[in-house]
């Protein structure tokens, strides 16, 4: 299994539209989650942090089940400025829970808003 | 004010050659990383610092050597550069290694292109 897999798509959409993405994790000790958005060309940059009871901000919605290591991001109404690579990011922990650096990114999910 | 800052942002350099690439922060964090990212775009953590402390070592060759002469600063020297290494390169920090406040920042990246 990959430390953090997600599917690479790529997502096309219509402005509008709502798409989710999926992301899996290997380490079940991992304790804190995030997902990043990287335009092309540029630096990824933190969209949300992944909360255990799920969190929502604005039209972007995160949730994690920690018993399936499995984290979601869910987009509604989708913008033209959503097109992006969104990737799922899990910092690693050891056995007891304790992260040890190891801030980890999947592969990443390419989403194309279109008119 | 730029939080991660990164020099050069282009680098072209021939094989065999030696360079070295700049990170600074100014967000007053403690933990540092460097990250590839290859053709397809996966980003793949290498080095975790924290307090100028190497934390995390991602089976690197050991022709990349990073340095830390303080917590604000975390750079990368490439010794004997291969094709191979052809990538961008992020650095990027994060208020701490655990817990929930490692939510990382990026730098803009350095394009390094070995011919």
């Amino acid at each position: 299994r990959k430390e953090v897999e997600q599917d690479p798509g790529p997502f096309n959409v219509p402005e509008g539209a709502t798409v989710a993405f999926n992301c899996t994790y290997s380490n079940s000790a991992s304790q804190s989650f995030f997902w990043y958005r990287q335009d092309c060309r540029k630096e990824p940059k933190l969209l949300m942090s992944v909360y255990s009871s799920g969190n929502e901000d604005g039209r972007f919605t995160a949730q994690l089940n920690r018993a399936s290591q499995y984290i979601s991001l869910l987009i509604r109404d989708s913008k033209l400025s959503d097109s992006a690579t969104y990737l799922c990011v899990v910092n690693f922990a050891n056995a007891g829970g304790t992260s040890y650096g190891k801030l980890t990114f999947g592969q990443g999910t390419i989403l194309t808003v279109h008119p | 004010d730029t939080a991660v800052s990164q020099t050069p942002k282009y680098l072209v350099t021939q094989m065999g050659n030696d360079k070295s690439i700049k990170c600074e922060q100014n967000l007053g964090h403690d933990t540092m990383y460097w990250y590839k990212q290859d053709s397809k775009k996966f980003l793949k953590i290498m080095f975790s610092y924290n307090n100028k402390e190497l934390i995390i070592n991602e089976t690197v060759p050991n022709r990349f050597s990073p340095k830390s002469p303080d917590k604000a600063h975390l750079n990368l020297h490439i010794n004997s550069l291969e094709l191979g290494d052809s990538a961008v390169y992020f650095c990027a920090s994060s208020h701490s290694w655990g817990g929930m406040n490692t939510e990382a920042f990026f730098g803009q990246g350095t394009r390094l292109t070995v011919v």
